[in-house]
């Protein structure tokens, strides 16, 4: 059974930093792309970031470039997002995501941790 | 980036109803437009990909089509367990975005 568990949200101020981590099982991690996307209270699903499998190739929503860093560990099945300069508009809940194999690319999910909530607020 | 409007906000009907919720892009997405469903303090569930294609496991009264920028995703009956929020989310370009989102609620 596939599982993802996201951990390590938190109360934040504005200009901190937090980092998120997604352990995941029942899947061969280190062969899927991996993704962020959030959703702040009461809204709509916003897509963060995405890795490769190598934890090279790397893409960002624009409003996160330069502040966001996603990364992962294959050997310990886990994802990781580095988020600094922290700011109000960042409150949400995080989710981590599996990408369908039915799309190409990691451009659709099929799994989904329950998320971990940011909030930053001073 | 791609902008998804999805109509209308609100669906209110009663149960075995017909549900008709309707996603349009700001441009043409081809084909690539996916529809989850999300119940109140619960991830997101992916019901449909490439606009008509049912994921695994979802039940055959979900229903997708469209192309272009015009896509409709249709509940035939409605059951008690289908009163959710719906999301499009486009699949063409980066970076992925998602609708609004059209709230299923009980007439």
């Amino acid at each position: 059974e596939v599982q993802l568990v996201e951990s390590g949200g938190g109360l934040v101020q504005p200009g901190g930093s937090l980092r998120l981590s997604c352990e995941a099982s029942g899947f061969t991690f280190s062969n899927y792309w991996m993704t962020w996307v959030r959703q702040a209270p009461g809204k709509g699903l916003e897509w963060v970031a995405n890795i490769k499998q190598d934890g090279i190739e790397k893409y960002y929503v624009d409003s996160v470039k330069g502040r966001f860093t996603i990364s992962r560990d294959n050997a310990k099945n886990s994802l990781f997002l580095q988020m600094d300069s922290l700011r109000a508009e960042d409150t949400a809940l995080y989710y981590c995501a599996k990408p369908s194999l039915d799309c190409s690319s990691a451009t659709c999910f099929d799994y989904w941790g329950q998320g971990t909530l940011v909030t930053v607020s001073s | 980036e791609v902008v998804l409007t999805q109509s209308p906000a609100t669906l209110s009907l009663s149960p075995g109803e017909r549900a008709t919720l309707s996603c349009r892009a700001s441009q043409s997405v081809n084909r690539y437009l996916v529809w989850y469903q999300q119940k109140p303090g619960q991830a997101p569930r992916l019901l449909i990909y490439d606009a008509s294609n049912r994921a695994t496991g979802i039940p055959a009264r979900f229903s997708g089509s469209g192309s272009g920028t015009d896509f409709t995703l249709t509940i035939s009956t409605l059951e008690p367990e289908d009163y959710a929020v719906y999301y499009c989310q486009q699949r063409t370009k980066w970076p992925l975005t998602f609708g609004g989102g059209t709230r299923v609620e009980i007439k």
